[in-house]
């Protein structure tokens, strides 16, 4: 398909067990975004990719959570020793380039994860 | 910090009313400002965005929403709902020196009567 792909659409997962959720950004896209959505925090920036520069990582809530972005395409974030309060849906996203004054942000349909 | 406040997580209207969604930002700078739509499961998209110049936004659907700096405002309307905009809506922010980074408010559920 043309959009964003993410996968697991759903995951239940036992508490303490390392999750990874996968997203598969728009082809040719060069930024890539994590978003967390909550019943508790609402929407939240998790992490950002663009290009090969850093990655603004500014938004993980632990070192429990990492991502990465392999060949500047493909993203797993990965969430250690999960917790119940991690439930939430992974939203990701991509644009054609950083920034978004002349650029549009399109969003996958997420990954749900409940943690039992 | 900069901040979005949504006013009502929950709006009802009847078919062919207006829509008025309300949403305020804190920052002192103009930040950029965006609307997204969310249906049921099923990821965000954009509605709208004001970045600079004209300050009544056209997006899709036949939304728009009016930056008001003196209000430090960006509300969302429509002159006629419809059934298929029953949806959630999110406004969001971002710093222009930091525009890949979206704060969102806390969202509005839109409930559309028959």
């Amino acid at each position: 398909g043309a959009g964003v792909s993410q996968s697991p659409s759903n995951k239940v997962t036992e508490k303490g067990k390392d999750v990874e959720l996968r997203c598969d950004p728009i082809s040719g896209h060069t930024a890539l975004y994590w978003y967390r959505q909550s019943l508790g925090q609402g929407l939240e920036f998790l992490i950002y990719f663009q290009g090969n520069s850093a990655p603004d990582k500014s938004g993980l809530p632990s070192d429990r959570f990492s991502a990465e972005r392999t060949g500047g395409s493909v993203s797993t974030l990965t969430i250690q020793r999960t917790q119940q309060e991690d439930s939430a849906v992974y939203l990701c996203a991509s644009s054609p380039w950083g920034g978004q004054r002349r650029n549009t942000i399109y969003f996958g349909e997420g990954s749900w994860l409940t943690v039992v | 910090a900069q901040s979005v406040t949504q006013l009502g997580s929950h709006v009802s209207v009847s078919e062919g009313a207006l829509v008025l969604l309300r949403c305020n930002y804190s920052s002192s700078v103009p930040p950029y400002l965006f609307w997204y739509v969310q249906y049921p499961n099923q990821g965000l998209q954009l509605l709208l965005k004001y970045t600079t110049g004209a300050t009544l936004v056209k997006g899709i659907n036949g939304f728009e929403a009016e930056f008001k700096k003196s209000e430090t405002s960006f509300h969302l309307t429509k002159p006629s709902a419809h059934m298929s905009d029953a949806a959630e809506y999110f406004c969001a922010v971002s710093e222009r020196d930091s525009s890949y980074k979206l704060i969102f408010g806390s969202g509005t559920r839109l409930l559309v009567r028959p």
